[in-house]
């Protein structure tokens, strides 16, 4: 029972452009939302969230759009470097419940210099 | 957020040995937990690390496999018990200040490779 859906697998954009990464949830329990970016080799980093009180939170080159009636939540990067290379994990939780995340599969973005 | 450290960064284990991994946090926090990212998945939470009492584990985990210490609140240890080819993962601890603190951070994980 995946709660949590990345369903792009990878994800493809020219530097400077915007990069979209899209996650889809099933549990409506779920009432906080996280990105996380990994390198290879290295642990997961905190990169934003947002709470299901708002629909929108942004910080510098990334926004965190949600929609809560569609039970999807999108990471917008913009603009893209190739910096941003990497894999993106979207994770939910429930507030206040046991801290435990529900991860996706994540996606690999890859940003073309 | 925190400095998490892990130990080891890697090891290569022989099948049916055990390996402990360490986890230390440069602050207190109340939640520790440990997570499992299988080759090509997403990350499993494994169980969560209480200080002075029984890790609480997840569906599919169970203590004689993975027993877990947490003796104060800096530091934590998983071990991976009687290892199999199967159990090759990278080990991931992550901290979250309080309950009521939605964000966890990560520490750099310990990547295990069982022969």
């Amino acid at each position: 029972d995946q709660q949590v859906k990345q369903n792009s697998p990878s994800l493809s954009v020219q530097e400077g452009r915007i990069s979209i990464l899209n996650c889809d949830y099933t549990n409506s329990m779920f009432d906080y939302f996280l990105w996380y970016k990994k390198y290879p080799a290295e642990g997961p980093t905190f990169l934003i969230s947002i709470s299901s009180i708002k629909d929108k939170n942004e910080d510098g080159r990334f926004t965190v759009f949600l929609n809560k009636s569609a039970k999807h939540l999108s990471l917008h990067i913009v603009p893209s470097q190739p910096g941003d290379s990497a894999v993106y994990f979207c994770a939910a939780s429930v507030t206040g419940n046991t801290g435990k995340l529900i991860f996706g599969q994540g996606t690999t973005l890859q940003v073309k210099p | 957020s925190a400095v998490i450290s892990q130990k080891p960064s890697r090891d290569i284990c022989q099948r049916g040995t055990s390996l402990t991994i360490q986890c230390q946090v440069d602050s207190q926090v109340t939640m520790m937990f440990w997570y499992r990212q299988q080759p090509g998945q997403s990350l499993t939470l494994i169980a969560t690390a209480n200080q002075g009492s029984e890790a609480t584990y997840e569906s599919g985990f169970v203590i004689d496999k993975f027993p877990i210490s947490r003796p104060n609140l800096t530091f934590s240890t998983l071990t991976v018990s009687n290892m199999s080819p199967e159990d090759s993962s990278i080990y991931l601890c992550s901290v979250q200040r309080a309950l009521e603190y939605n964000e966890q951070f990560f520490g750099p994980g310990t990547r295990l490779t069982v022969l």
